[in-house]
């Protein structure tokens, strides 16, 4: 059960900017839950690229980065390389279901 | 660098049990909450369960009672069963370690489960 919204896909051209959002509501992002983000590239396992709202893991580039708003997170490529081409998840805990929770997930598409 | 590799059969009938187990290596497998994560075809990430290094585990209220998770320390290994699966459940299965802060950040490569008579 997704209970965090994530647009299906957004697109940019090679070296621009794009984000993604994570919509939630007070049962999860908004009460103060972490959010995490997951790169998925074809094939393979989800691989975390931010953790805690705006951290990167070693070895994740700094084009890559995270916020959080209230009830929504957003993260953002910056400098959109042909390689960021992927599926991308977010996740976060929900206290009303009792279970981490992620993203419908977004792909990114590089024109 | 902690390395975790699921195994089991890829071919369940519908209603038997699906039974997977995930081996760590290059690590210890204390002090960690170990997860279960599937993934059906074309769909999102679903998370099905995690038991800790002392067997106390949890598991995703949607699943109702068909989860059993187990941990052998001394094999570093942990294990799901699925009972009573149905076609809904074909999915790639991960096992994954969540860290403290919530986030899964080792993954297994997956392995896919079809069921299907």
């Amino acid at each position: 059960q997704s209970v965090l919204t994530q647009p299906p896909s957004v697109s940019g051209a090679p070296g621009q900017r794009v984000t993604i959002s994570c919509t939630g509501s007070s049962s999860n992002i908004g009460a103060g839950y972490d959010v995490h983000w997951y790169q998925q590239l074809p094939g393979t396992a989800p691989k975390l690229l931010i953790y805690v709202n705006n951290n990167r893991p070693s070895g994740v580039p700094d084009r890559f980065s995270g916020s959080k708003s209230g009830t929504s997170a957003s993260l953002a490529i910056s400098g959109l390389q042909a390689g960021d081409e992927a599926d991308y998840y977010c996740q976060s805990y929900d206290s009303s279901l009792s279970v981490s929770v992620f993203g419908t997930g977004t792909k990114v598409i590089v024109l | 660098q902690v390395q975790l590799q699921e195994s089991g059969p890829g071919l369940v009938k519908p209603s038997e049990t699906l039974s997977l187990t995930c081996t760590v290596s290059g690590g210890s497998i204390g002090y960690y909450h170990w997860s279960w994560i599937r993934q059906p075809p074309g769909k999102a990430l679903e998370w099905i369960a995690y038991i800790y290094y002392n067997g106390s585990a949890n598991h995703n209220p949607s699943l109702k009672s068909r989860v059993t998770m187990s941990v052998d320390t001394s094999k570093k290994q942990f294990s799901l069963k699925l009972s009573s699966v149905s076609a809904a459940d074909t999915a790639v299965y991960y096992c994954a370690r969540r860290a403290d802060y919530g986030a899964f950040d080792m993954w297994g490569q997956g392995t896919v489960v079809t069921v299907s008579s």
